[in-house]
């Protein structure tokens, strides 16, 4: 399983826009990159998932370069409440019996 | 979009008693789901994988005669901690795909909060 890279922390402000990259050099022609958001005690909330190019949602964007070692999850104008902990995940979901494998993962803090 | 249920959310047992921990998906089969634990400001850990019908998969160091899991339907796993002791404390997640996986991801329970004291 592709292993992936990702700052162990980050700081922003509210109203600012935050990009969080992840490297997965080792990615495999069947995985897709996924990102997850957890808070404290919770269990892991899906933000966004790609394969290739450029994803947006309501919440994020995902970018994904052509040669696909590294992703970036942006958040737009980014609020107190997306203090949490995300993670870049690199798997075979697509038969929905691939596992998921998380690294260290991201924590975000957004300051007044 | 795809719910997955988990209970109870927080247990506390005494050392050498057993627990178990349920995960339901709500609305959707999963012939798959996967069980997670999570040390306090550590990543999340995958134990193993549970196969409706059959065996679960176990990763490497986690004890299968510890850690009893069962599939017995397509919307019900559940894990069992045996003779638990107070480093099996943790906070323990189940997840689960939908067919809507790659547009929703896998689902995550709300975790369980085990306590052996």
């Amino acid at each position: 399983l592709a292993k992936t890279t990702q700052p162990i922390s980050m700081d922003s402000y509210e109203g600012q826009e935050v990009n969080i990259t992840c490297s997965h050099n080792n990615i495999a022609t069947n995985d897709y990159i996924t990102w997850y958001q957890q808070f404290p005690s919770q269990g892991p909330r899906f933000i966004i998932q790609g394969y290739k190019t450029k994803v947006t949602n309501e919440v994020a964007s995902l970018f994904i370069p052509a040669d696909r070692k590294s992703s970036t999850l942006s958040l737009p104008r980014v609020s107190l409440s997306d203090t949490a902990v995300y993670y870049c995940l690199v798997g075979d979901t697509s038969g929905n019996t691939g596992k998921l494998i998380f690294g260290q993962g991201t924590t975000l803090q957004v300051k007044p | 979009g795809a719910v997955v249920s988990q209970h109870p959310s927080r247990v506390i047992c005494k050392s050498g008693t057993s627990v178990k921990i349920e995960c339901r998906s709500l609305d959707f089969q999963a012939t798959t789901m996967f069980w997670y634990r999570q040390f306090p400001k550590k990543s999340l850990m995958l134990m193993a994988t549970s196969n409706e019908g059959s065996k679960a998969t176990y990763e490497q160091g986690v004890e299968k005669d510890k850690f009893l899991i069962n599939h017995a339907s397509l919307t019900l796993s559940t894990l069992t901690v045996t003779s638990a002791h107070p480093e099996d404390s943790s906070f323990y997640i189940c997840s689960a795909a939908s067919h809507r996986e790659l547009t929703e991801g896998y689902t995550f329970g709300s975790g369980t909060r085990l306590t052996v004291v």
